[in-house]
């Protein structure tokens, strides 16, 4: 168990609808992060909050958005679902910022586009 | 973009032999990282390297950090049905160090 949960494990929704995720990292973690992993290309880094401010982005869509908490949790936001975003949705969290490549895990949504 | 290429991307093996993944790229990291991912679950940190040449064993597993930290290598010996799973190579890019590029993984099957 890394300590960082999310919520739900599963969701089937269909095409056109908004979906949110939510995580909350390990206990004095300030750090979240967002990855997407799919079979085709593998694990994706989506973006980074730390403290409740965006500090960093990846390859992520217009259609998704982030944000993180005063209590540290955090949420992504998918909005207009295409089958193509059916995936593994993975929140990490780090500790201390000069070891922010140390990033553990939580078990992930699988999201599934109908 | 810097990519990380894991080989072999899949290992089927019997219990008791042994075993190397490599992870390689042309670009240099500010560190690697090893993760070991069941199905339906996230990735696990096994072990993180940060200084070229650098060497950690983890028991029976032996990782390794190339000179020049652009490539690492995870050897398992006695290989044992527990070790079976997915494992990921991750590095730390010189610039954003947090935005981990991922390897697309090496399928590992320790057969009894």
């Amino acid at each position: 168990d890394s300590g960082v949960t999310q919520t739900p494990k599963h969701l089937i929704t269909a095409t056109g609808q908004r979906v949110t995720l939510r995580c909350s990292p390990r206990s004095g973690d300030l750090s979240v992060y967002w990855y997407q992993q799919s079979l085709d290309q593998g694990l994706q880094f989506l973006i980074q909050y730390y403290n409740g401010e965006e500090r960093a982005k990846g390859n992520i869509l217009e259609r998704f958005s982030a944000q993180q908490f005063p209590d540290l949790h955090s949420e992504l936001n998918l909005s207009s679902l295409e089958l193509g975003d059916s995936a593994l949705y993975f929140c990490a969290s780090s500790g201390p910022r000069d070891r922010a490549y140390e990033q553990y895990f939580g078990p992930g949504t699988r999201l599934t586009v109908t | 973009t810097q990519l990380l290429e894991q080989s072999p991307q899949f290992l089927s093996i019997q219990e008791g032999e042994n075993l190397t993944v490599y992870c390689n790229s042309s670009s240099v990291f500010s560190s690697l990282q090893w993760y070991r991912q069941e199905p339906g679950e996230g990735p696990v940190l096994l072990v993180t390297v940060v200084t070229g040449g650098e060497v950690k064993k983890l028991k029976r597993l032996t990782f390794q950090f190339g000179d020049a930290r652009k490539d690492s290598s995870l050897h398992i010996t006695a290989a044992q049905p527990g070790d079976t799973g997915l494992y990921l190579c991750a590095g730390a890019p010189i610039q954003g160090a947090q935005k981990l590029v991922f390897g697309q993984g090496t399928r590992l099957t320790i057969n009894p």
